[in-house]
């Protein structure tokens, strides 16, 4: 089955600095990769995602890379701010099969931007 | 915007007593997920669920858990006999049917702990 490697696990910046997160798969047929952001105790919320047509895709400060070949895909989170601060996770799922589209997470990186 | 719904928010249960999650999803959306975290790891999927019927699930998803949608709003989790191992926060996700994948959105999420 499908593994989702993440580094690092942890991660400070200072506000205003530029965040990176990576995520590497192992199944070659993985398509869709999202990226949820989790405040402590709460949901995880989507915050941008990628299909594998596409190399990279951007909303706003955030900005997410693809590379299909080497299989792996990153987060970027640029001029951070305070709020950008919880635990970030990839995931990646298989071709869209009639509700089969399981998600996959990695093991998450908890960001902390430094005031 | 529309949310996924869960209920309880908190579920203290006995090891060995019967437990039953509920999920009411976004109500146009026709695929439906259960996922689980345990406490500071990250987010497992459990099962997925399509026209009344699973489409997938995992290892962890054994023949202690059941899924039902007994009405057109509601999507429940059962687990028939608890175990400590079961304490977790379990996420109900679903999203919309549509070619490729669409987000899933997720619940709040309900804490279930085992004693």
């Amino acid at each position: 089955g499908e593994n989702v490697e993440q580094h690092p696990s942890t991660l400070s910046v200072q506000e205003g600095d530029s965040a990176v997160i990576k995520c590497t798969y192992s199944d070659s047929a993985s398509n869709y990769f999202p990226w949820y952001k989790q405040e402590l105790g709460k949901r995880p919320q989507l915050i941008i995602d990628i299909r594998s047509n596409v190399g990279e895709k951007k909303d706003q400060r955030i900005a997410v890379t693809l590379n299909k070949t080497a299989k792996h895909f990153s987060l970027h989170i640029t001029e951070t701010q305070p709020e950008d601060s919880a635990v970030y996770f990839c995931a990646a799922s298989p071709p869209s099969n009639f509700g089969n589209e399981k998600l996959t997470f990695g093991t998450g990186t908890r960001l902390t931007i430094i005031p | 915007e529309p949310e996924v719904t869960q209920t309880p928010s908190h579920q203290v249960t006995q090891m060995g007593q019967e437990v039953i999650l509920r999920c009411v999803p976004i109500s146009n959306h026709l695929y439906f997920y259960w996922y689980r975290q345990i406490l500071g790891q990250k987010v497992e999927f459990l099962v997925s669920f399509y026209n009344n019927e699973i489409s997938e699930k995992s290892e962890i998803f054994d023949d202690q858990f059941s899924v039902e949608r007994p009405d057109g709003s509601n999507f429940t989790l059962k687990i028939r006999s608890t175990k400590l191992e079961d304490s977790a926060m379990y996420f109900c996700a679903s999203s919309w049917p549509s070619g490729g994948h669409q987000p899933q959105h997720f619940g709040d999420g309900t804490r279930l702990s085992i004693l």
